[in-house]
């Protein structure tokens, strides 16, 4: 099957721009998931989503970062204005239920995003 | 909420040793303990995993062990090959229909040498 596909995979902005990461699940996969890694430390969950509805999003930091994902497939994650404690890698995974527990997250290869 | 953490930070043992990573969790309602493995500038992968009513499970030469009494448990690789070498994460959630966050450690960086 076809893994989570996420881009652009590298991005350099300098602090207060915008920027948006994009995020394709695999095929029927209907929770999807935002990450934060910064570097140095293990996946920070920002947001997961179930279908189209939010099901956690206690840790993002709302007044800069928003998500959506429509008709519950593709997401996307913006980030405006960026800071420079921002950058790290964005990591979207999907699993195919609600729950945990026979369905193991699926991760993309992440997007790398540096903040100047 | 949950908070996981892992040890060592980093690890090196030589080709053929076997390694132990251990981690604890603070919520004593988590059911499910994956871990992965992490290359340098590549995704997470999910090597093994365990939920709460077991207390070892292996595959090959990777075992992961759980003491859900002291909210601990630990990843074993033996015999182990300089391919092993990489950053492992442990993580846990409590999974129910009401969701729950899959919360990780900090890692472990695992170096093996030829």
């Amino acid at each position: 099957e076809a893994g989570v596909a996420q881009s652009p995979r590298y991005k350099i902005i300098e602090k207060r721009q915008s920027v948006a990461f994009w995020c394709n699940p695999i095929s029927g996969h209907a929770t999807l998931y935002w990450y934060q890694q910064i570097l140095g430390q293990g996946p920070k969950l920002l947001i997961q989503f179930q279908n189209n509805g939010v099901v956690d999003d206690s840790q993002l930091p709302k007044d800069r970062f928003s998500a959506e994902r429509l008709k519950g497939v593709d997401s996307t994650l913006k980030i405006q204005p960026a800071k420079l404690e921002d950058s790290a890698v964005y990591l979207c995974a999907s699993s195919q239920r609600h729950t945990y527990y026979n369905s193991p997250l699926h991760f993309g290869n992440g997007t790398r995003l540096t903040v100047t | 909420g949950e908070n996981v953490e892992q040890h060592p930070s980093t690890l090196s043992v030589q080709e053929g040793d076997s390694a132990v990573i251990k981690c604890t969790y603070s919520d004593s309602a988590s059911n499910y303990f994956p871990w992965y493995k992490q290359e340098l500038g590549k995704r997470p992968q999910l090597i093994i995993d365990i939920r709460s009513n077991v207390g070892e499970k292996k595959d090959q030469r990777i075992a992961v062990t759980l003491n859900k009494t002291a909210k601990h448990f630990s990843l074993h690789i033996t015999e182990t090959q300089p391919e092993d070498s990489a950053v492992y994460f442990c993580a846990a959630s409590h999974a129910d229909n009401q969701g729950g966050k899959l919360i990780f450690g900090q890692g472990t960086e695992l170096s093996v040498k030829p």
